[in-house]
């Protein structure tokens, strides 16, 4: 089991530009969860999909920020244009069915993305 | 709103001695309760879960209680060690979802 791989693992990027972040879950799990943690305000849930559908995006914080999960083994958000309040470290976590209250979540080891 | 409360202050301890962590939470009617540590550079690592009918929970040297009457799970580790030196994270499941939503985390120093 190699577990939740995300990629890049460091993103530096300028004001303006478009950046994607990717995902690969654990096979078999049903839910995806993508979290954003800074200092200030710790771990934010920003979108989840169970099933590749998107359950409740409330989390993103502007249109700025999209997200797709077009199959199981795949997911990406992207930031178009990002701008330094973007700035953070991204994580991505798999569960193995809905309802995570009962379910542990699997993180990857982030991206930290930095645009300047 | 909905709150989850952990000591913002690093709790630092002598190895061997227990190291308690407490966690608090407001506007929530939880049915389990997850605790979770974070290295440096690394994602959370779950580590144990509890049930709202559960007042205790053992796992190696730790344990953690849960109490719905008082909003509160502490989390303890007996007879640290300097590898226990991390940040640990409590989350609930949020009362309008199904995602989870995290604590801050309270950051732990053993010393030898």
């Amino acid at each position: 089991d190699a577990g939740v791989i995300q990629s890049p693992r460091h993103e530096v990027t300028e004001m303006g530009q478009e950046v994607t972040l990717r995902c690969k879950p654990i096979s078999g799990h049903n839910s995806l969860f993508w979290y954003r943690q800074t200092m200030m305000r710790g771990l934010e849930l920003l979108i989840y999909f169970n099933n590749n559908v998107p359950i409740d995006d409330s989390g993103m914080p502007e249109d700025r920020f999209s997200a797709k999960m077009p199959n199981a083994s795949f997911s990406t958000l992207k930031i178009q244009p990002s701008e330094p309040r973007d700035s953070a470290v991204y994580f991505c976590a798999s569960s193995l069915r809905v309802g995570v209250g009962n379910s542990p979540l699997h993180f990857g080891n982030g991206t930290r993305l930095t645009v300047t | 709103s909905q709150k989850i409360e952990q000591n913002s202050e690093a709790l630092n301890i002598q190895e061997g001695k227990t190291a308690t962590l407490t966690c608090n939470y407001t506007n929530y009617s939880p049915a389990y309760l997850q605790w979770y540590r974070q290295d440096p550079g690394r994602g959370p690592v779950f580590l144990l879960l509890i049930r709202e009918n559960e007042k205790e929970k053992r796992k190696e040297r730790l344990k953690v209680t849960f109490d719905t009457t008082l909003k509160q799970s502490l989390f303890h580790i007996t007879a640290s060690q300097p590898a226990d030196s991390a940040t640990y994270l409590c989350a609930l499941q949020a009362n309008s979802g199904y995602a989870l939503n995290f604590g801050k985390g309270t950051s732990l120093l053993v010393t030898p």
